[in-house]
């Protein structure tokens, strides 16, 4: 079975700060794909990033970076320099293929204060 | 800018009546999925279809929920009769099998509250 946790439920950081969402997973698959959503206070969930299992690279986009360990089951999300349109829940999420059905983690509540 | 439509955005109605919500993918995605977000337990995978195909609902109450692809731009998720249990925001999502990114797309979702 596949799951994914992620362990802070809610994350309280000061604008500027660096800050990392945890996400560990679980599967017995040895072909997967990682994923990172946002889902700001709007609603809607927005895509971030997919990784497959064959690619540990480490990747980064602008302020935003992922960490990705199959050693330690773990793909990591760091925020750097923070900001308050960065207030948002993050989800991490795991599938078998592409296109195929997501698992998603419980979600981090991250919330920039100003 | 394509995008996911979901209908509708809200919508309240009292135990017993049917509820449908309704799902136009985006155009040439041919796997469609229907999540259910509630507090308590997150986001949960209901249904999902390719090619107009079920292929999983076994996340669904069977008795109740109901699944359809009646063409290629419209997926529905109706439920009768509804319940208060049934409260919670209910996403589509589409994707293109194949795809670089493997990305899904999500709609705004449907948020359903039953009294």
């Amino acid at each position: 079975a596949q799951k994914v946790t992620q362990a802070q439920t809610e994350i309280s950081v000061v604008e500027k700060e660096d800050v990392t969402l945890d996400c560990v997973y679980e599967t017995r698959d040895t072909t997967y794909y990682l994923f990172w959503y946002k889902q700001p206070p709007s609603g809607e969930l927005v895509f971030l990033i997919r990784r497959n299992s064959f690619d540990e690279q480490n990747e980064i986009s602008g302020r935003y970076s992922w960490n990705f360990q199959k050693s330690t089951s773990s793909f990591n999300f760091t925020i750097t320099a923070s900001q308050v349109v960065d207030s948002a829940v993050y989800f991490c999420a795991l599938a078998r293929s592409g296109n195929t059905p997501l698992v998603f983690g419980k979600g981090t509540r991250l919330s920039v204060i100003a | 800018d394509a995008r996911v439509t979901q209908t509708p955005r809200h919508k309240v109605t009292e135990m017993g009546q049917e509820v449908t919500m309704r799902c136009q993918p985006i155009l040439g995605h041919n796997t469609v999925f229907w999540y259910r977000q509630t507090m308590m337990q997150g986001l949960e995978l209901l249904a999902y279809f390719r090619n107009r195909a079920p292929l999983d609902d076994s996340g669904m109450p069977k008795d109740r929920f109901s699944a359809e692809m009646p063409d290629a731009t419209l997926a529905t998720l109706k439920i009768q009769p509804s319940e208060p249990r049934d409260s919670a925001v209910y996403f589509c999502a589409s994707g293109l099998r194949g795809s670089r990114s493997g990305e899904l797309f999500f709609g705004e979702g449907s948020r359903l509250t039953v009294l």
